[in-house]
């Protein structure tokens, strides 16, 4: 079967950083984009950011450039965001989906709470 | 940035009645670029349809897709019970958004 898997995530005082980990498996993870994407308690989904199957192209959403960096390993099978200078309004499930026209499959997401 | 504006924000329907979901993107689209989604309470999204009229593995015919241009409308023939959930277009022709998400409740 198909799956992602993600983890990392937990309770952080503003300003913190956090690495997240997405575990691939059932597929041959070097050969898919992926993506991260989030959704803060009860709002809707927003992406982050995507990185080609190499891991040589990046792209982020405009608004979060500067403080997300996306990377994988593709020995590891597996997909990472770190999150510098985390905020309260990063609050919010971080999923991991594989893909570039349609994202297919998402894992099911780890939560990242910030607060003081 | 593509903005994508679905409508209505909450559908309030009876199982075996039609769904009509649209999503209205802020500039044209390629029909090549824009997927659905649905998401149950608790759950991540699943991908529903994908370049407008693909479904995609596993996901039944009663859904189907159209659209072009700034316009397009994910239709439930006839709703099911576990259809009831949450529905979201995504644009991938400049970028990823996503739209803001329509509630199909059960009336």
């Amino acid at each position: 079967d198909v799956q992602l898997v993600e983890s990392g995530g937990g309770w952080v005082q503003p300003g913190g950083s956090l690495r997240l980990s997405c575990a691939a498996s059932g597929f041959t993870f070097g050969s898919f984009e992926m993506n991260w994407v989030r959704q803060a308690p009860g709002k809707g989904l927003e992406w982050i950011s995507y990185i080609t199957s190499s891991g040589r192209t990046t792209a982020y959403a405009d608004s979060l450039r500067g403080r997300f960096t996306i990377s994988r390993d593709n020995a590891k099978n597996s997909l990472y965001l770190q999150i510098h200078t985390l905020r309260a309004e990063d609050t919010a499930v971080y999923y991991c989906a594989r893909g570039w026209g349609g994202f297919d499959p998402w894992g099911q997401g780890t939560l990242v709470t910030v607060s003081s | 940035e593509i903005v994508l504006t679905q409508s209505p924000g909450t559908l309030s329907l009876s199982p075996g009645e039609r769904a009509t979901l649209s999503c209205r993107a802020s500039q044209s689209v390629s029909s090549s670029y824009l997927a659905w989604y649905q998401q149950k309470p608790g759950q991540a999204p699943r991908l529903l349809m994908y370049s407008t009229t693909n479904r995609a593995s596993g996901i039944p015919d009663r859904f189907s897709g159209s659209g072009s241009g700034t316009d397009f409308t994910l239709t439930i023939s006839r709703l099911e019970p576990e259809d009831f959930a949450v529905y979201y277009c995504q644009q991938y022709e400049s970028s990823y958004t996503f739209g803001q998400g329509t509630k199909l409740e059960i009336k």
